[in-house]
Order: structure tokens, then C-alpha cells, then sequence
């Protein structure tokens, strides 16, 4: 019952650069709350990538970046590298849920 | 640096509960928010409920309402998760995360909790 849709699976070949789309409603991205990207190694937590949008925390690589517009927000690696192979997703608030944080329905990224 | 760490994994029969703790270590606990997320087997991540242990607040998502409850004791820097009538589609791993100040974003995470339901 995710309310953030993103595509269920991007690839890329090392070096490359791939977009991971977010697209939400007037209730959440839509209404100004920020987006915020998370990677998710098999086996492990979900990892903070990217946060308020666009702020990378200390130690994550610039090659990762976010941007948002409208309803919708995007996550882009640049320079593809073998590591990167995770899921990711996005997340916000949404204001029509009971107040809650909702998730995106995730993205399979595969270096070919 | 604060870390979380998490009681161990669960085996519940249906129409049971599970409590599952998540401990706060390295840093302030009481004002930031802990949230529960959980993720049933390969599928994606979904938001159960909060609190802010400083206020004893919580909310939950409305899906959860009425069968979690989310407590946090300052005294020993833990917070908990009950989920009650569980049934074999809660089987999944529980994580609890704190919230960065005012973004809402999650950047600290425990290491999850597998509760599986099965007669």
C-alpha cells in the first residue's frame, strides 16, 4: 500500500549513470515535505543516502545525489560502481494518512 | 555516536503478541524520535508507528491502529514495539530508527528483529 511509486528495477554498466524516479501526491512529495533516499545491501538495515532532498550525510559519496520537483523526487548514481547493487528507497510524509511516514515501493539497482 | 541495538529474533504462534526492544547506546536518546519500521520476506519497507520518548507521545500508522503499541522507558534509553493478534503476514524483520532533528529522515538504524508467526 505504498503511496510512493518508483520502478521496480533500473540497471547500468560500471561507470554509467542511472536515475531512480519517486513519484508521489499532492498529500506528500507534492505538498512540500521533504524526500529522503535510503540503501538497503542485502541482509543488512536500510542506510541514510541522501536527506532533506538533496544533503548527502557525511561518508556517502558525492556520485550519489537527489533533487525533487512537484510531485516527484529522483535519486542519480554517476559512475556506476559494482557496490552499488542494493535496493533504494525513497520516503516521505504524507498528510492525509494519520500523519505517517510512508515509503516508496523500492528499486533494484543491477550493475551489469 | 549512538547506536541501536535490538532484542533477539521470535517465533509467535497467531492470535499471540511480540514485544521487541531497541536500545539506545553512545548518545541522547529522549529527544529524538524512534520509529518501527518493518519488512516483511522481499518485499519493501513500511512505517509502523513513533515516539518521542521526552513527551511519551506516540502515533501510529492507520493500518496498525489499535493492534501496536510503542513505549519508551528514558531510564534505560530503550524503546518498545508490541504488536498483538498476530498473524502469519506480520512475519517479517522489525527495525526501530531514530530521526534526524527536524527532517524526518532516518539515520539511525538497529540491526532488525525476525519475528516469524507460525503454528
Amino acid at each position: 500500500q505504498s503511496v510512493l511509486t518508483q520502478p521496480p528495477s533500473v540497471s547500468g554498466a560500471p561507470g554509467q549513470r542511472v536515475t531512480i524516479s519517486c513519484t508521489g501526491s499532492s498529500s506528500n512529495i507534492g505538498a512540500g515535505y521533504d524526500v529522503h533516499w535510503y540503501q538497503q545491501l542485502p541482509g543488512t538495515a536500510p542506510k541514510l543516502l541522501i536527506y532533506g532532498n538533496s544533503n548527502r550525510p557525511s561518508g556517502v559519496p558525492d556520485r550519489f545525489s537527489g533533487s525533487k520537483s512537484g510531485t516527484s523526487a529522483s535519486l542519480a548514481i554517476t559512475g556506476l560502481q559494482a557496490e552499488d547493487e542494493a535496493d533504494y528507497y525513497c520516503q516521505s510524509y504524507d498528510s492525509s494518512l494519520s500523519a505517517s511516514y510512508v515509503f516508496g515501493t523500492g528499486t533494484k539497482v543491477t550493475v551489469l | 555516536q549512538v547506536q541501536l541495538v535490538q532484542s533477539g529474533a521470535e517465533v509467535k504462534k497467531p492470535g499471540s503478541s511480540v514485544k521487541v526492544s531497541c536500545k539506545a547506546s553512545g548518545g541522547t536518546f529522549s529527544s529524538y524520535a524512534i520509529s518501527w519500521v518493518r519488512q516483511a520476506p522481499g518485499q519493501g519497507l513500511e512505517w509502523m508507528g513513533r515516539i518521542i520518548p521526552i513527551l511519551g507521545i506516540a502515533n501510529y500508522a492507520q493500518k496498525f491502529q489499535g493492534r501496536v503499541t510503542i513505549t519508551a522507558d528514558k531510564s534505560t534509553s530503550t524503546a518498545y514495539m508490541e504488536l498483538s493478534s498476530l498473524r502469519s503476514e506480520d512475519t517479517a524483520v522489525y527495525y526501530c530508527a531514530r530521526a534526524a532533528g527536524t527532517t524526518g529522515a532516518f539515520d539511525i538504524w538497529g540491526q532488525g528483529t525476525m519475528v516469524t508467526v507460525s503454528s
